[in-house]
């Protein structure tokens, strides 16, 4: 089946660093992939779009210039949390779109593991 | 946005006992996806259902889906004390953006 990859799993920083955290497609190309964040106990919150070769589209609320995504390859996107604060303490999830094609066409997700950020 | 909603947030069952969940959406979709999220864990996909389905089964696993009520629900039998999860519907729309938005989830516990 298709696999998604994050790196890393898990990172703790302080505040005011930035932190990189990488999405891999690892046996499928995608060329749309996404971002969300869950907060403890709480759902996934789609963040963004992230679309190969051009710029990501990001949903209401979410700062663009806080959350820089790059998706430079068709299996690799990477989102930085610039000057993280402890708020942005979260777990973010990546996932990737797989198009099934043929006669039942459809896009199917494949989401990776996950990253838990703590910003100390 | 967070456009589905699930109920009940939490359900506390028996081992044995089935287990359903129900998830209320808003707006057309292409398909509807159940995932398990086990705490502090990444998400399992579970199954996936088009919006020309109506039911699919997947070993204990029963989904339905009505598009008239905009509605799907999650059928565990049998439940077992591994079946201990958060639960959470997510739909795909039809505006060609691909996104999937999920719905609040249920916490299920079985008891042993």
């Amino acid at each position: 089946g298709a696999v998604v990859s994050q790196h890393p799993s898990r990172v703790i920083c302080k505040s005011g660093t930035s932190v990189k955290i990488e999405c891999r497609s690892l046996d499928f190309q995608a060329t749309t992939m996404f971002w969300y964040r869950q907060f403890p106990k709480q759902s996934l919150m789609l963040m963004a779009t992230s679309n190969e070769g051009s710029k990501a589209t990001y949903e209401q609320g979410v700062e663009k210039d806080k959350f820089l995504i790059n998706h430079a390859s068709l299996t690799l996107s990477t989102l930085t949390v610039t000057s993280a604060h402890p708020e942005d303490s979260s777990f973010y999830i990546c996932s990737a779109r797989l198009w099934r094609g043929g006669l039942r066409a459809y896009n199917e997700q494949f989401f990776g593991p996950g990253t838990r950020l703590t910003v100390l | 946005s967070q456009q589905g909603e699930e109920d009940p947030q939490a359900l506390s069952i028996q081992e044995g006992e089935n287990a359903t969940m129900n998830c209320s959406y808003k707006t057309s979709i292409n398909n509807l996806q159940w995932y398990r999220q086990n705490s502090g864990r990444g998400l399992v996909h579970l199954i996936l259902i088009r919006s020309n389905e109506r039911e699919k089964h997947s070993g204990r696993l029963r989904v339905t889906l009505d598009t008239s009520k905009k509605s799907s629900s999650l059928l565990i039998t049998a439940s077992r004390a591994a079946d201990t999860a958060s639960y959470f519907c997510a739909t795909g729309d039809t505006s060609g953006t691909y996104k999937y938005i999920f719905g609040t989830g249920t916490r299920l516990k079985v008891l042993a």
